[in-house]
């Protein structure tokens, strides 16, 4: 059964800090991995990745494929207040003619003044 | 039906113009989502149906775009007034249950291009 599983549930830490959050996947018929940030509503899209080693990267925002060893990390360096949220990750896989996206349970991250 | 059907798969429509696309999802999947994704982007979150009800427009960009799923089963996302950024795959996935991060399960997509 296709799983995506990501560490830790929930992150407490002081503004400044740099957090890595996990993903890791067992799927069958990869074709990307997603991250979103979801605060109030909507989860808003971050990161799509699809090849190994190629580090995407957004501001203080950045995240890396293993599609070797199975898993992404997000890291975000020198956090802030506002990015306090939840953090999703999604694996789309291909099923027949269609596709599937498969979500981990997110992280919470909480970044404290 | 065996999987999510979109139609239209192409639209090409001249800006100004409304257009209308339709989601059919997997029978009996009590969820039903949109999202809008830019080419080499992730898919973006627009809006999502749990039955007829629509407890979240919070990623519609902006009031020409609405949705409607009137019995809980086919939906259509509306586009009014369109605009060349509107263009983009439009794709719409469904689920079986209620809960927020269930697997769900993709159309081919409606591509849209705004002239």
């Amino acid at each position: 059964e296709d799983k995506v599983v990501q560490s830790p549930l929930s992150l407490v830490v002081h503004e400044g800090d740099t957090v890595t959050l996990n993903c890791s996947y067992e799927v069958t018929n990869f074709r990307s991995l997603l991250w979103y940030k979801q605060e109030k509503k909507a989860p808003t899209f971050l990161f799509m990745l699809t090849s190994s080693g190629i580090e995407k990267k957004s501001g203080r925002l950045s995240s890396i494929l293993d599609k070797k060893e199975l898993f992404s990390i997000l890291n975000i360096t020198a956090t802030q207040t506002g990015d306090s949220a939840i953090y999703l990750c999604a694996v789309e896989v291909v099923a027949g003619n269609n596709r599937k996206l498969i979500w981990g349970l997110g992280t919470s991250l909480a970044v404290n003044p | 039906g065996a999987g999510v059907s979109q139609s239209p798969r192409y639209k090409v429509t001249k800006r100004g113009q409304d257009v209308t696309l339709r989601c059919d999802p997997i029978s009996s999947h009590a969820t039903l989502y949109w999202y809008q994704q830019a080419l080499g982007q992730g898919p973006e979150f627009l809006t999502y149906f749990n039955y007829e009800a629509q407890p979240d427009k919070s990623g519609l960009p902006s009031d020409r775009f609405s949705a409607e799923r009137p019995e809980g089963s086919i939906s259509t996302l509306t586009i009014q007034r369109t605009e060349q950024r509107d263009s983009a795959m439009y794709r719409c996935a469904s689920s079986p249950g209620q809960g927020a991060l269930e697997t769900q399960y993709f159309g081919p997509g409606t591509r849209l291009l705004v002239l």
